[in-house]
């Protein structure tokens, strides 16, 4: 069945480094993939998404590229921030399918 | 424009009560989604409404668990009895519909159910 597999956190970083979170799928046909972010007691927000191969999506300074060959959604950052620090959380949509399928979710936290 | 939003925020019951969780979807969004968020693990598809119709119950475990949605708007998700395995967070959703896997879901702030 779909799946996604994110890296294992939690990931420590100091203000202003550069962050990947690695992200992987399986899926049937041609899904599309979302980057959802969760803030300490608020609900999931959608970071990015992209629709088809070679997409990329970007917001608030984060990005991810679509790539079918690998079948990977790495998200990047070049200079996080304290308030980046949250839970994130990779997903995809199967075609053909309103059914959303999750990662574990990967958690951040950002020192000053 | 007002997000997606669900009552109460938190719950704690005993084993073997009654537990309910309400949502509003954003105005004009046909779809509504309900998933459940165990501790430490991403949030999976308990049941998924077109309208007032359910397309997508095939995860809701249907002996404790039932929803509804009347008239198209409103969600109601219901645990009877809860048991200790359903402490976890409740997360409503909802799209506008038609456009398939490309588009986006809006998350409410969830319920976080304590079941001791």
């Amino acid at each position: 069945g779909d799946s996604v597999t994110q890296m294992e956190g939690p990931v420590t970083l100091s203000e202003e480094a550069f962050l990947t979170i690695n992200c992987t799928y399986t899926a049937t046909g041609y899904p599309s993939l979302f980057w959802y972010v969760q803030y300490p007691g608020e609900g999931l927000q959608l970071l990015l998404k992209a629709t088809k191969a070679d997409d990329k999506g970007s917001n608030k300074g984060f990005e991810a590229t679509y790539r079918k060959e690998t079948t990977s959604f790495h998200l990047e950052k070049g200079s996080v921030q304290v308030s980046d620090s949250a839970v994130y959380f990779c997903a995809l949509k199967a075609g053909g399918s309103e059914k959303l399928v999750f990662g574990k979710g990967t958690k951040l936290t950002v020192n000053p | 424009e007002a997000g997606v939003v669900q009552s109460p925020r938190y719950k704690i019951i005993e084993k073997k009560q009654p537990v309910a969780f309400w949502c509003n979807p954003i105005s004009g969004h046909n779809t509504l989604y309900w998933y459940r968020q165990n501790l430490g693990q991403g949030p999976e598809l308990l049941i998924r409404y077109e309208n007032e119709e359910a397309v997508d119950d095939s995860q809701l475990p249907k002996d404790r668990f039932s929803a509804e949605r009347l008239k198209g708007v409103d969600s109601t998700l219901k645990i009877q009895p809860a048991e200790l395995g359903d402490s976890a967070v409740y997360l409503c959703a909802s799209s506008l519909g038609g456009s398939g896997h490309k588009e986006t879901q809006y998350f409410g702030p969830g319920t976080r159910l304590l079941v001791l």
